[in-house]
């Protein structure tokens, strides 16, 4: 089991430039995350989908889409890229929760993205 | 919405110290989770704390959840360069996600 993969590993883009994140998880996991993580700020949820066919807005929303392609596939997408949005990005999955307990969260590598 | 907080922010030991982080969220949880990230990494599960008051030990690590379950903290006894990197505590909404602290960063020297 490959985990949970994210591409491009690394990417540099200018302002006002689009990309698309992937992010993939071979472990038939319901829920994907989208994390941005900047120096002293810790992880901050972007955007999530709790189960296939829904998405919703997280903490830090604003300048990113989401597509929850399928039970495997969770992209993020800068449609404008602006240089606050230079952040180390992190997709996660994790499955179906039931209170009290909660299911780990799985990280995959991250992208490190620079917009200049 | 439901914060939580962690102190310190960095750490620096001698190898062979103990090292202490501390978790407070401002609401009361059913749950605690710890994740430790080492430099250039990713985030990984550490464990999950229930219960009212439970202990639990990973070898040299001791993980404690508080009586009110509005605390954690996270104890490593006789620290070595492998423990380097950042702790991260994390409580779950009523979302399904996760709220994570802003994570403790530990260097040790040998």
């Amino acid at each position: 089991n490959a985990g949970v993969t994210q591409t491009p590993k690394f990417q540099v883009l200018k302002t006002g430039q689009s990309m698309t994140l992937q992010c993939a998880q071979d472990m038939n996991h319901n829920s994907m995350y989208w994390y941005r993580q900047d120096p002293g700020m810790g992880l901050r949820l972007i955007y999530y989908s709790a189960s296939e066919g829904t998405t919703d807005k997280g903490e830090v929303p604003n300048g990113y889409n989401v597509s929850r392609l399928n039970k495997r596939e969770f992209s993020l997408r800068l449609e404008s890229a602006a240089p606050s949005q230079t952040s180390v990005y992190f997709c996660a999955s994790s499955g179906r929760t039931a209170l009290p307990t909660s299911y780990e969260q799985y990280f995959g590598p991250g992208t490190r993205l620079t917009v200049t | 919405g439901q914060q939580v907080m962690q102190i310190p922010q960095y750490q620096h030991v001698q190898e062979g110290e103990d090292f202490t982080t501390y978790c407070n969220s401002s609401t009361t949880l059913s749950n605690i989770q710890w994740y430790k990230q080492r430099p250039g990494g990713h985030p990984v599960f550490l464990i999950q704390l229930v219960k009212s008051g439970e202990v639990k030990k990973q070898k040299r690590l001791t993980f404690q959840f508080g009586e009110a379950k509005k605390n954690s903290s996270l104890h490593i006894t006789a620290t070595q360069t492998t423990d380097v990197g950042t702790y991260f505590c994390a409580g779950p909404t009523r979302y399904s996600t996760l709220t994570f602290g802003k994570g403790t960063m530990l260097l040790v020297s040998p």
